[in-house]
Formats: structure tokens, C-alpha cells, sequence
């Protein structure tokens, strides 16, 4: 089975902070996608790539950014946390069917 | 506007009765149809998808979804809960362009009641 690893279960990060949120996967896919997921407002698609070094902005990408270095890596970046950047953070790689494997989530605090 | 909708935010069932979680989409073409399954806590579970071919699709926990182009519909159903498919439930849409990148509804809450 694919796996996709978010190294941090939780965070606390202080407003300002430049913030790195890890994402591995290991079945070689192509594309990897960073959502957010708010209470009312479901899953919000902030970046996505379709190969190393390769980036799109989704839907919400103002005050992130991404790298893609690696295929099997794709990391978020805050620039700089502010407390409306609080929320729960998901990576996703996507199979060739077009479905999507999750990790466990990371769950961002700014305080 | 294009959309994923599912009216319902939250849902109570008796455990052993049967479940049906509605979708709707609204996009000029057919897209690829999933269901997703979050437990607290943790990342979303591919339940199933449809993509072509037979409308009634199997997927797993004993969950099956049934397409119905005329009413651009996805919904979700299992026959008997059980107190373990307490959960919030995910319809999402994908199209083969962008990645294939996936736009979610906002969610379903079932509550599982004894």
C-alpha cells in the first residue's frame, strides 16, 4: 500500500515564524497535492505538483509556498504564521486511478 | 458555479439501520466520483470510485455508491451501520486535467447512536 508520511502530528508555531511542513510518500507518484481542512469550509486545495520541481497554486495559496525537490517530497511553507493559518494541514498523493492517499494530518496551532 | 455539494451536514442513525449520504455535482461534464471516510484525528480513507461502466459501485467497509447521471448524483449508502462507521464522509470530484487535483464537498458527520 502507498504511504504518505506528514512528519508532524501536531504544532505550535509563534506568529511571524517561517514554518516547514514535511510530506513523503513512497510509490513514486508524480503528483501530490496540500489541502487545509476548517470546521464548515471541508478541504481547501492550497498547492499541488505534478512533478519534481513542478507547482500550481490551488485554491487558497496566498501566505504559503511549496518545494518539490525529490518526488517523493513535498513540503508546505509558511513564510510567516499568522493566527488565521491555524488548521488542519493534509498532504495527498494521488494514485492513477485518480484517488487520493492521505497522511495523518498535521495539525497546525499559531499562537 | 461548478460544485460539490452534500446537503446534509450531519446524521444520526441507529446502529443496524441502513445509510444513504447524499452528493451532488454540478459541472458541465461527468467527472471521477470518490468517497472519502475521516475518523477523528486522521487523514481521509478511499472508500470508493466510480470512473465508467456499471453505475452501482462496490467499495470497501461495506459501503457501495450508486451514479445517477440524471440527477448528477453520487450517493453514498450501506445497508446496516455499525457503531465503527461513525465518521465524517467526504464526496469529492476530479477531472483529468490539473494533476487530476480533487474538489471536496464540505463533509458529512454520521453519528452512530446504540
Amino acid at each position: 500500500d502507498v504511504k504518505v508520511t506528514q512528519s508532524s502530528r501536531y504544532l505550535v508555531k509563534r506568529t511571524g515564524e517561517k514554518v516547514f511542513l514535511e510530506c513523503v510518500q513512497d510509490m513514486d507518484h508524480e503528483n501530490m497535492f496540500w489541502y487545509r481542512q476548517d470546521p464548515g469550509l471541508g478541504l481547501r486545495l492550497i498547492y499541488f505538483s505534478y512533478d519534481v520541481k513542478m507547482k500550481e497554486k490551488g485554491d487558497i495559496p496566498e501566505g504559503y509556498s511549496v518545494s518539490r525537490e525529490k518526488k517523493e517530497r513535498f513540503s508546505l511553507i509558511l513564510e510567516s504564521a499568522s493566527t488565521n493559518q491555524t488548521s488542519m494541514y493534509l498532504c495527498a498523493s494521488r494514485t492513477g486511478d485518480y484517488g487520493y492517499t492521505f497522511g495523518s494530518g498535521t495539525r497546525l496551532t499559531v499562537v | 458555479a461548478q460544485s460539490v455539494t452534500q446537503p446534509d451536514i450531519h446524521i444520526t442513525v441507529s446502529e443496524g439501520a441502513s445509510l444513504e449520504l447524499r452528493c451532488n455535482y454540478s459541472y458541465g461534464a461527468t467527472p471521477y466520483l470518490f468517497w472519502y471516510v475521516q475518523s477523528p484525528g486522521q487523514g481521509l480513507q478511499l472508500l470508493l470510485k466510480y470512473f465508467s461502466g456499471d453505475t452501482l459501485v462496490q467499495g470497501i467497509k461495506g459501503f457501495e455508491a450508486e451514479f445517477k447521471r440524471s440527477q448528477s448524483s453520487f450517493n453514498l449508502r450501506k445497508p446496516s451501520v455499525h457503531w465503527s462507521d461513525a465518521a465524517e464522509y467526504f464526496c469529492a470530484v476530479a477531472f483529468n486535467t490539473n494533476a487530476g487535483k480533487s474538489t471536496f464537498g464540505d463533509g458529512t458527520t454520521l453519528t452512530v447512536k446504540p
